[in-house]
């Protein structure tokens, strides 16, 4: 199963935009790379999936390089209530698990 | 439109009981899971089934069985509980498009304590 790395924590301020950097090594060539967010006592949520170059909807942009073996998540100008725990994932195709590692803590503070 | 249903939300246990988490989809979802979250661990897969009657393990499915009896329910049971299964334990569902995993529909957790 493809593995991801991604940063333990990250600090950031209110109104700042906020690039969560992940990294998929041994990404194959149908894995799509999805991100979930997960506030204290919820479980995760989802909020972007890409194949390629950039995708974009109302909470954020993903951001992935040609060679695809890692991705960018951007929060534009983050407030407090973005504070959460990030976590990227390779999807494999149907019919496989997915594995979540410990995810990004994302503080924000005013 | 309730999503994904986890029964109970709170569950205090001594060592060595038996329970069973229940947890129940409404968007006739191919695949349920459960996961474990532990302090620090991030989330960690129990086990899942890609349909009715069907199960696999995950990565830390030792101590626990699942079953698959209907396609909206998905349950897990922990036979004799230890101290080390103390968690917050996560159910999700997903369909498939295109021969690829939609995203993860998560229920609220259970928070389960052994004593």
């Amino acid at each position: 199963l493809a593995k991801t790395t991604q940063p333990i924590s990250m600090d950031s301020y209110e109104g700042q935009e906020v690039n969560i950097t992940c990294s998929h090594n041994n990404i194959a060539t149908n894995d799509y790379i999805t991100w979930y967010q997960q506030f204290p006592s919820q479980g995760p949520r989802f909020i972007i999936q890409g194949y390629k170059t950039k995708v974009t909807n109302e909470v954020a942009s993903l951001f992935i390089p040609a060679d695809r073996k890692s991705s960018t998540l951007s929060l534009p100008r983050v407030s407090l209530s973005d504070t959460a725990v990030y976590y990227c994932l390779v999807v494999l195709q149907a019919g496989t698990a997915l594995i979540f590692g410990k995810g990004t803590t994302l503080s924000v503070s005013s | 439109n309730a999503g994904v249903t986890q029964t109970p939300k709170f569950r205090v246990l001594k060592t060595g009981q038996s329970m069973t988490l229940l947890c129940a989809q409404d968007m006739n979802h191919e695949y349920m899971y459960w996961y474990r979250q532990d302090p620090g661990m991030g989330l960690r897969l129990i086990h899942y089934s890609v349909g009715e009657g069907t199960t696999a393990k995950g990565e830390v499915p030792d101590g626990y069985n699942v079953s698959r009896l209907k396609k909206q329910n998905f349950l897990l049971g922990l036979e004799s509980a230890a101290p080390s299964q103390t968690s917050v334990y996560f159910c999700a569902s997903s369909t498939i498009r295109d021969s690829r995993n939609q995203p993860q529909h998560f229920g609220d957790g259970t928070r389960l304590s052994i004593l």
